[in-house]
């Protein structure tokens, strides 16, 4: 499995308060990507990031906000947690090789409550 | 962008094959078919993936038909631990900054595997 790490991995949270997730990677990838996951949706790209400093917006990026610091650490910040934004986020990473049949592998999830 | 349809639910015996099917009849010439499982709560785990040719690695054998409009998975001796939900999905490039892209997942098929 790829090394990706999420944290934390289970979190209840007040509405209003500010959440922040963390991805780690140790594979040295250049791409990583944030999603959720709801019943009836399936999995939603919320923002990506195409290398240090550099992210773009998903599908759903509303109320959201990342940040890529270092090629291993990619946050996802909701700012105001709102009930909507409970969900399974999973962070994925690829390494964006040039290639068109980059892979994406993916984390093992952090589920968030918001109250 | 291409769309996927798959069956819901699948059934299969311990030790016996499992084909899982998947039609993606408005695929493009340069759109790769993706294979990916969810078992239950956890991250999706990337399984196989072609463009035109059949392919085969330790975990599943991908079947393309001539005309790409469809494609099979198959896992040649299922176990209980292949009791998943199995998406198919066709890559397209999306975004900006090179050879990153957005995985579209359905609904996938939940395959069952009795003993």
């Amino acid at each position: 499995d790829a090394g990706i790490t999420q944290s934390p991995r289970h979190k209840v949270t007040e509405t209003g308060t500010p959440v922040t997730l963390r991805c780690h990677q140790t594979e040295n990838h250049r791409y990583m990507y944030w999603y959720r996951q709801d019943p009836g949706h399936g999995l939603r790209l919320i923002h990506y990031s195409y290398g240090v400093k550099d992210t773009d917006k998903g599908e759903v990026s509303d109320g959201y906000s990342v940040s890529r610091s270092k090629t291993e650490d990619f946050l996802l910040t909701l700012e105001s947690a709102t009930s909507s934004q409970t969900s399974v986020y999973f962070c994925a990473i690829s390494g964006g090789s040039g290639g068109v049949s980059d892979t994406q592998y993916f984390g093992p999830g952090t589920r968030l409550t918001v109250l | 962008d291409a769309k996927t349809t798959q069956p819901t639910s699948m059934d299969c015996a311990e030790g016996r094959a499992a084909n899982l099917p998947c039609n993606h009849s408005t695929i493009s010439g340069n759109e790769y078919v993706y294979w990916y499982r969810q078992i239950h709560s956890q991250g999706p785990q990337y399984i196989i993936h072609g463009l035109k040719n059949n392919e085969t690695n330790e975990m599943a054998s991908l079947i393309i038909t001539e005309d790409r409009k469809s494609s099979t998975l198959i896992l040649p001796h299922a176990t209980l631990r292949d009791t998943a939900v199995y998406y198919c999905i066709v890559r397209f490039p999306w975004g900006s900054g090179g050879s990153n892209y957005k995985l579209t997942f359905g609904k996938g098929t939940l395959l069952t595997v009795n003993p």
